[in-house]
């Protein structure tokens, strides 16, 4: 069974510009996470979907940060206008619902912002 | 915020010994996971327990839970050099929030 794939894995950009980060999640699993982990810290949850619908999006930083998952399988995490701060690995992970809530992680893209 | 911490901060033991990570754990909970995650890698699932469980083994890793202190602790026995990594815990099922992990080292 593949796991969740994550791409790209590096990125490096320049303050105020954009990136996007693109998540496969584990066939059949309803339910997607992005997560942010700055250096030295946990995973901090970000967003969350069942299918294709927002759970909750309230841990967004701004209104800099947006995710989709318009057919309930892949999801993209965009950031425009980066700062140094967003500078962090991005985490994607997938759940089954129905079963008992281990969330399987990808390896993450690790962004720097200069 | 930090509903699960884990203590300390950061251990060191040589391959072969023994060592315990400890979570203290603020709200009630359904139940607690414990992940690990490696350099490079995403965290990965070591042990899930449940409230009314007290005890679960997987393998050379045995979890304990102790509602009445809000406590959890993951004890590994014969470490090896694979073993080193960030432990977390996690309350909870499906959304999972994290602490800023236990960073163990195991050396030769």
């Amino acid at each position: 069974e593949a796991g969740v794939t994550q791409s790209p894995r590096y990125a490096v950009l320049q303050e105020g510009q954009a990136v996007s980060f693109w998540c496969d999640p584990i066939s059949g699993h309803d339910t997607l996470y992005w997560y942010q982990q700055p250096r030295d810290q946990g995973p901090q949850l970000l967003v969350y979907f069942r299918d294709e619908a927002v759970i909750d999006n309230s841990q967004l930083p701004s209104d800099r940060f947006s995710a989709v998952r318009p057919k309930g399988t892949n999801s993209t995490l965009k950031i425009q206008s980066a700062k140094q701060g967003d500078t962090a690995t991005y985490l994607c992970a997938s759940s089954l619902t129905a079963n008992t809530g281990q969330l399987y992680f990808g390896e993450g893209s690790k962004l720097t912002v200069l | 915020s930090q509903l699960a911490e884990e203590n300390p901060w950061a251990l060191s033991v040589h391959e072969g010994e023994s060592v315990t990570v400890n979570c203290s754990y603020k709200t009630s909970i359904t139940a607690l996971q414990w992940y690990r995650q490696k350099s490079g890698e995403g965290p990965a699932q070591l042990i899930l327990i449940r409230s009314n469980e007290r005890e679960k083994r997987n393998g050379r890793l045995r979890a304990t839970l102790d509602t009445s202190s809000q406590s959890s602790s993951l004890s590994i026995t014969a470490t090896r050099c694979e073993d080193t990594a960030v432990y977390f815990c996690a309350r909870n099922y499906n959304v999972l929030y994290f602490g800023s992990g236990t960073k163990l080292t195991v050396e030769p």
